[in-house]
């Protein structure tokens, strides 16, 4: 059975702190995906990593990092949280190309800065 | 970057039609369909590819032009498992390569009454 998984399901953080989100996959994707839910706005993207050490910027990057030191697993980092990244966070991961690539997604992390 | 979805929310009796929507601004090389149920992961429905294809999963079928940049999800007969949040995707190319990254829409939040 295909897998991503999440690390958390339920977070809570104080503002100010250094928040990191893992995401590992069991499906030798190239790509993975960090996306933030919030209601009426749909998926987001925040970061696109296609190989190892490799990412690019989604449409909505500012406050966030992330790190792919191995090809399963990407994490995504908040330097310093606020309560406006108070959200939910979903991570995905596919194979490139255009076919046959359906993206599996993780349960995601429901983050709370306080 | 986002595609646009219409409409934000559809509410039908068992055994309806709904139609949902997905267009964009930018050349469209690939549309992905998903559902999101309640506390849920979104679960991959399909993928069309440009030629103007069809595709059907279940009583659930898809269209893609290319031309006009727009695809539709066809729901028929609903069934009151297909409530959830529809959202499409979509792939672009990314720096001349078919690496592609995949931006979401809105979602179109689907509700069937028994």
């Amino acid at each position: 059975d295909v897998k991503v998984t999440q690390s958390s399901r339920y977070l809570v953080k104080r503002t100010g702190e250094k928040v990191f989100l893992e995401c590992v996959q069991d499906m030798d994707h190239e790509n993975m995906f960090w996306y933030r839910q919030d209601p009426g706005l749909g998926l987001r993207l925040i970061y696109f990593s296609y190989d190892v050490k490799m990412k690019e910027k989604g449409d909505i990057p500012e406050g966030y990092s992330v790190s792919r030191e191995k090809k399963e697993r990407f994490s995504l980092i908040l330097e310093s949280a606020s309560t406006n990244q108070t959200s939910m966070y979903l991570c995905a991961s596919s194979f490139p190309g255009w076919q046959n690539t359906e993206a599996f997604f993780g349960q995601g992390t429901r983050l709370t800065v306080v | 970057q986002q595609p646009v979805q219409s409409p934000q929310a559809v509410i039908l009796r068992e055994g309806e039609d709904a139609v949902i929507n997905c267009s964009s601004s930018k050349a469209l090389y690939s549309v992905h369909w998903y559902r999101q149920k309640h506390g849920e992961a979104p679960v991959f429905l399909m993928i069309l590819l440009k030629g103007g294809e069809q595709k059907g999963h279940d009583k659930i079928s898809a269209s893609f032009n290319e031309k006009k940049q727009q695809s539709s999800l066809y729901l028929t007969a609903s069934q009151l498992s297909y409530s959830g949040t529809y959202f499409c995707g979509q792939k672009k190319a990314w720096r001349g390569s078919t690496l592609g990254r995949l931006y979401f829409g809105r979602g179109t939040q689907l509700t069937v009454w028994p």
